[in-house]
């Protein structure tokens, strides 16, 4: 099976820009979960999605939105973003509880 | 909600000598120890899991211990290589409540000298 793949890597944004993110998981997997990944803070959860239902959300700002299609592929999406936006952005897919890394966006806020 | 610590934040090791990285969480009702693996500009890799009714796991060189009294878990790497160079990471799931939320400590960076 593909993994996990995430569109698109890279990206650079200037402050008050908005991003969309892309994220399709692995055929088959229905959650998919995305976290913020930077030197300072480390691996941080934003906000999982099954069955294209928000279960869960971490402690970000409402900045930070996702949604769910129903062929499970997900987008997150940020607005007015800030210099301290600029992160490694990644999305996991799981069936059951391992979860499964893609290679990440990495966004630049200039 | 819940918090894992991980320790050391930084290892160094001769190749052929054992590495272990030690986790505590903090809520009792996480069921689900990931280990995950990150090389330098790559993605987080699974390379070993343990459930709570487990207490230990091994996989060739690796390997996990649980102790759900103490809510800790460690993973253990023996004979190095430099190739297990990497920023290791542990994480806990709760997943009584039918959602998941991995949780991350904030990663041990080995280095393994040859």
């Amino acid at each position: 099976k593909a993994g996990v793949t995430q569109t698109p890597r890279y990206l650079i944004k200037t402050r008050g820009q908005q991003v969309t993110l892309s994220c399709s998981p692995i055929s088959g997997h229905r959650s998919v979960s995305w976290y913020q990944q930077t030197p300072g803070q480390g691996l941080q959860f934003l906000f999982e999605y099954f069955s294209e239902t928000q279960r869960n959300k971490g402690n970000f700002p409402g900045r930070f939105s996702g949604r769910q299609f129903s062929n499970s592929r997900s987008e997150m999406n940020v607005s007015t973003l800030e210099l301290g936006d600029s992160a490694l952005y990644l999305c996991a897919s799981s069936l059951k509880d391992t979860q499964y890394f893609g290679p990440g966006t990495r966004l630049t806020v200039l | 909600g819940e918090n894992v610590e991980q320790h050391p934040s930084t290892l160094s090791v001769q190749e052929g000598d054992s590495a272990v990285i030690k986790c505590t969480y903090s809520d009792s009702a996480s069921n689900y120890f990931p280990w995950y693996k990150q090389e330098l500009g790559k993605r987080p890799q699974l390379i070993i899991d343990i459930r709570s009714n487990v207490g230990e796991k091994k996989d060739q060189r690796i390997a996990v211990t649980l102790n759900k009294t103490a809510k800790h878990f460690s993973l253990h790497i023996t004979e190095t290589q430099p190739e297990d160079s990497a920023v290791y990471f542990c994480a806990a799931i709760t997943m009584n409540t039918g959602f998941q939320k991995l949780v991350f400590g904030t990663g041990t960076r080995l280095l393994v000298s040859p």
